[in-house]
């Protein structure tokens, strides 16, 4: 069965650098969402989208955007990037059933270095 | 309010023997619950999940959980421990707040099988 697809699965960048991250959902799923695991850290919620509309907003920092494209994929944009976004970035998707809770199955992740 | 509590940090069995992984969870609202399951270097697997049918959840590799509400807790259990088993575990708590899913992961449990 198909899963999701995480694109780069490494990436290495320097200080003040940009990224982009990508994420591409199971087929027929509709909700993305992007999760960061620091060192050590369980995986903490950045943000999330439901329809191609941001539909939920964790912890994710002014530096970073995500957006989710008419073929449900989604890129997560990083500049400014500091020492402290080193960390795996999960994106996981989901189909969103009404009045149910919707099962999110995760990527292999991007591991993010920044030097 | 929603929160999850993984009460180890660090399990340590004998290969053969029981695993027991403990999760708390508390939640506003009617809950859905999951664990997952992340390997050295890899993405978060689902193990199994519970969403309000029967309390008693089998998933993958022999694991199961039991849902106990009036403990609000979520064990994780497998008979017989293998080597295999070795990764950590996040317990993960889900549940729809003002129209939107909200997740809360657990802090994870490292589970060690010695030989």
């Amino acid at each position: 069965a198909a899963g999701v697809i995480q694109s780069p699965r490494h990436l290495i960048k320097e200080k003040r650098e940009t990224a982009t991250l990508k994420c591409y959902p199971i087929p027929r799923h509709d909700t993305v969402y992007w999760y960061q695991q620091g060192p050590g850290q369980d995986p903490q919620f950045l943000i999330s989208f439901y329809e191609k509309m941001q539909s939920d907003k964790g912890s994710i920092p002014d530096r970073f955007s995500a957006q989710q494209f008419s073929d449900y994929h989604s890129e997560l944009n990083m500049s400014s990037l500091e020492l402290g976004d080193s960390a795996l970035y999960f994106c996981a998707s989901s189909l969103r059933l009404a009045g149910s809770t919707d099962t999110q199955y995760f990527g292999p992740g991007t591991r993010l270095t920044v030097l | 309010a929603q929160s999850v509590t993984q009460l180890d940090s660090h399990v340590s069995v004998s290969e053969g023997t029981p695993v027991l992984l403990r999760c708390n969870y508390s939640s506003s609202y009617s809950p859905s619950l999951f664990w997952y399951v992340q390997h050295p270097n890899k993405g978060l697997q689902l193990l199994l999940k519970y969403t309000s049918a029967a309390t008693l959840v089998k998933g993958i590799n022999g694991f199961e959980a039991e849902f106990k509400k009036s403990e609000t807790s979520f064990h994780l259990t497998k008979p017989s421990a293998h080597m295999s088993d070795a990764a950590e575990y996040f317990c993960v708590v889900s549940d729809q707040s003002g129209g939107y899913q909200k997740v809360t992961f657990g802090t994870g449990t490292k589970l060690q099988v010695i030989p």
